[in-house]
């Protein structure tokens, strides 16, 4: 099946610091991403709608500035969380939906997700 | 916002018995349903999914039942194995809208006892 990937897996930063997280996606191409975040013990919940060659889509309450997303190519999405804080602290997962002949319309596949740790 | 302090409700079975979990969805026009497992630090793992025109649909030791009436989804798993010991979520979209983006439940928590 289609593969999407998560770079890096888990990462510490200090209180005011911005991190990348990638999502790619292996052996398919995405126009369209998702970005969730999940809370301990908590559900998943979507942030933005990231789009190939035009602007993310934000869900009410996510701050854009903050929360910036870049969708350079059809296989490549970055959210970075800039001047984070701990409360940024969560575990933070990308989506892609299936597209192409091979792949079924009503598939979206998950990365494993990036856990960040705001100190 | 997304609330703190919050815990997943959790059902503890039996090795061997039958697990039923339960979902409701908040969208009476979604009409794509999906359940996920999700593993300790891992993400979503597709189980079973049912459109709104079935309801029910089996797969491997698996059963969905959706109820749009009352915008109720179970899953049903057979035999639970230690395996299956992780937390469901159900979820819910609409497939026309060009977007996908899936909308989560709130989770369940299952603990096989072996």
């Amino acid at each position: 099946g289609a593969v999407v990937s998560q770079h890096p897996s888990w990462v510490i930063c200090k209180s005011g610091t911005s991190v990348k997280i990638e999502c790619r996606s292996l052996d398919f191409q995405a126009t369209t991403m998702f970005w969730y975040r999940q809370f301990p013990k908590q559900s998943l919940m979507l942030m933005a709608t990231s789009n190939e060659g035009s602007k993310a889509t934000y869900e009410q309450g996510v701050e854009k500035d903050k929360f910036l997303i870049n969708h350079a190519s059809l296989t490549l999405s970055t959210l970075t969380v800039t001047s984070a804080h701990p409360e940024d602290s969560s575990f933070y997962i990308c989506s892609a939906p299936g597209q192409g002949p091979r792949i079924s319309y009503n598939e979206q596949f998950f990365g494993p997700g990036t856990r960040l740790t705001v100190l | 916002g997304e609330s703190v302090g919050l815990h997943l409700p959790t059902l503890s079975v039996q090795e061997g018995d039958n697990s039923i979990i339960n979902c409701a969805y908040s969208n009476s026009a979604s009409d794509y349903f999906i359940w996920y497992k999700q593993e300790s630090g891992k993400g979503p793992q597709f189980i079973i999914d049912i459109r709104s025109n079935m309801d029910k649909r089996q797969g491997q030791r698996v059963t969905v039942l959706l109820n749009k009436t009352v915008k109720h989804l179970s899953l049903q798993i057979a035999a639970t194995q230690p395996g299956d010991s992780a937390v469901y979520f159900c979820a819910e979209t609409l497939m026309d809208t060009g977007r996908r983006a899936l909308t989560f439940g709130s989770g369940t928590r299952l603990q096989v006892q072996p």
